[in-house]
């Protein structure tokens, strides 16, 4: 089964300074990695995904790169703003369930903090 | 577009009661799955129901039990609450269930047993 790790779980930064977040995974077979943000009281709102064949991708602020050689791929946020603060969750599908379905197996979270 | 809603926001019963979740997925999703977040983890998968079948089941006690309706809505059930099973229940919807299908999730129904 998948195992997803993230790291850090916590990440302080200034406005207008930019976070990274980490992520390894253990299934090779994965081949889709969606990133979420989680404010508090909400649930997880998607806002960048990748698939394996490409290795980066980017939508204005927010970019994701992926290395499927060393099975980890990570978040970069620019130019942070104080409404970038956070919980960052990252995915990879697992095909731990029982059934044809494979489901989404979650990083333990990144609660990023940006400092105006 | 409406998104992805569920409901109760907020339920509150007692250890060996049974409680019912709801949820709606976004118009035109077909797949539903339902997770499990305990403060301060990721969420944990429970079930995924596509055409009204079950494609999928994490490791959860025969206690919980789902059904998704011909409209695509769907019911999260589970029986003889323990304490532990307080957490915030989330729902999330897809087109279908291919590997690389976006979920979009609700904002939960946050369960507390007393």
């Amino acid at each position: 089964g998948e195992n997803v790790e993230q790291h850090p779980s916590t990440l302080s930064v200034q406005e207008g300074d930019s976070a990274v977040i980490k992520c390894t995974y253990s299934d090779s077979a994965s081949n889709y990695f969606p990133w979420y943000k989680q404010e508090l009281g909400k649930g997880p709102q998607l806002i960048i995904d990748i698939r394996s064949n490409v290795g980066e991708k980017k939508d204005q602020r927010i970019a994701v790169t992926l290395n499927k050689t060393a099975k980890h791929f990570s978040l970069h946020i620019t130019e942070t703003q104080p409404e970038d603060s956070a919980v960052y969750f990252c995915a990879a599908p697992s095909n731990r369930s029982s059934g044809s379905a494979r489901q989404l197996t979650f990083g333990s979270g990144t609660q990023l903090t940006v400092l105006p | 577009d409406a998104g992805v809603t569920q409901s109760p926001t907020h339920l509150i019963k007692t250890r060996g009661q049974h409680v019912t979740l709801r949820c709606s997925p976004i118009s035109g999703h077909k797949s539903v799955s339902w997770y499990q977040q305990v403060l301060g983890q990721g969420p944990q998968f429970i079930f995924q129901y596509y055409e009204k079948e079950e494609r999928g089941r994490g490791n959860f006690p025969d206690r919980f039990s789902a059904r998704q309706f011909p409209n695509y809505s769907s019911e999260l059930n589970v029986n003889a609450l323990l304490l532990g099973d307080s957490a915030l229940y989330l729902c999330a919807s897809s087109l279908w269930t291919g590997l690389n299908q976006p979920q979009h999730f609700g904002d939960g129904t946050r369960l507390s047993i007393l």
